[in-house]
């Protein structure tokens, strides 16, 4: 599976859009990418995925540059409660986590 | 619908002892995952069933640790005996088949001392 790059932590204010940025050059036609979220004591939650075009669901948005080498995963009105490590994963098979970006949400 | 169930929650062992970890994956979903995660670091894949057939398991330390999925529903994964490096959560999740959506429980965090 094609490895991705995240930064370790990001802080967003409670109200505005989370935009968590996501690098995954090596990426191959038939890999999608997809994000999970992971809350203190609790399993990783899935969030969304998607192949070639932008996606989006109640819980965010997804937007996956023209050449796939990168992603953006956008929380329109971030809460206190979206703070999380939020993982973005390539995967043809597998599901291969990295060590995923912290957000946190600030009042 | 109910999610994938995962027991005990928490279990403190001391080393060298037996533990086990039950599954209930969602119901209707072929594919079920152990995951292992350690302090700070993202789940790692230990084993992958397809029904009740291990397809993936080239990350399982057999030499202390087993799993099963009879009847392809359920899944017990064991380590025996446990170390203390086998501290950690160790996850399971299902999915409707390889490819799909894959969907985790809540974890069972071991200890051991």
């Amino acid at each position: 599976d094609a490895k991705t790059t995240q930064p370790t932590s990001m802080d967003c204010a409670e109200g505005r859009a989370a935009n968590l940025p996501c690098n995954h050059s090596t990426i191959s036609g038939n890999e999608y990418v997809y994000w999970y979220r992971q809350i203190h004591s609790q399993g990783p939650q899935y969030i969304i995925h998607g192949l070639k075009n932008n996606e989006t669901n109640e819980m965010a948005s997804l937007i996956i540059t023209e050449d796939r080498k990168s992603s953006t995963l956008i929380l329109p009105h971030a809460t206190l409660r979206d703070t999380a490590v939020y993982y973005c994963i390539v995967r043809a098979e597998k599901l291969t986590f990295g060590t995923g970006t912290r957000l946190t949400i600030i009042p | 619908e109910a999610g994938v169930v995962q027991s005990p929650r928490y279990k403190i062992i001391e080393k060298k002892q037996p533990v086990a970890f039950w599954c209930n994956p969602i119901s209707g979903h072929n594919t079920l995952y152990w995951y292992r995660q350690n302090l700070g670091q993202g789940p790692e894949l230990l084993i992958r069933y397809e029904n009740e057939e291990a397809v993936d398991d080239s990350q399982l330390p057999k030499d202390r640790f087993s799993a099963e999925r009879l009847k392809g529903v359920d899944s017990t994964l064991k380590i025996q005996p446990a170390e203390l490096g086998d501290s950690a959560v160790y996850l399971c999740a299902s999915s409707g088949n390889s490819g799909n959506t894959i969907y985790f429980g809540e974890g069972s965090w071991l200890t051991v001392v």
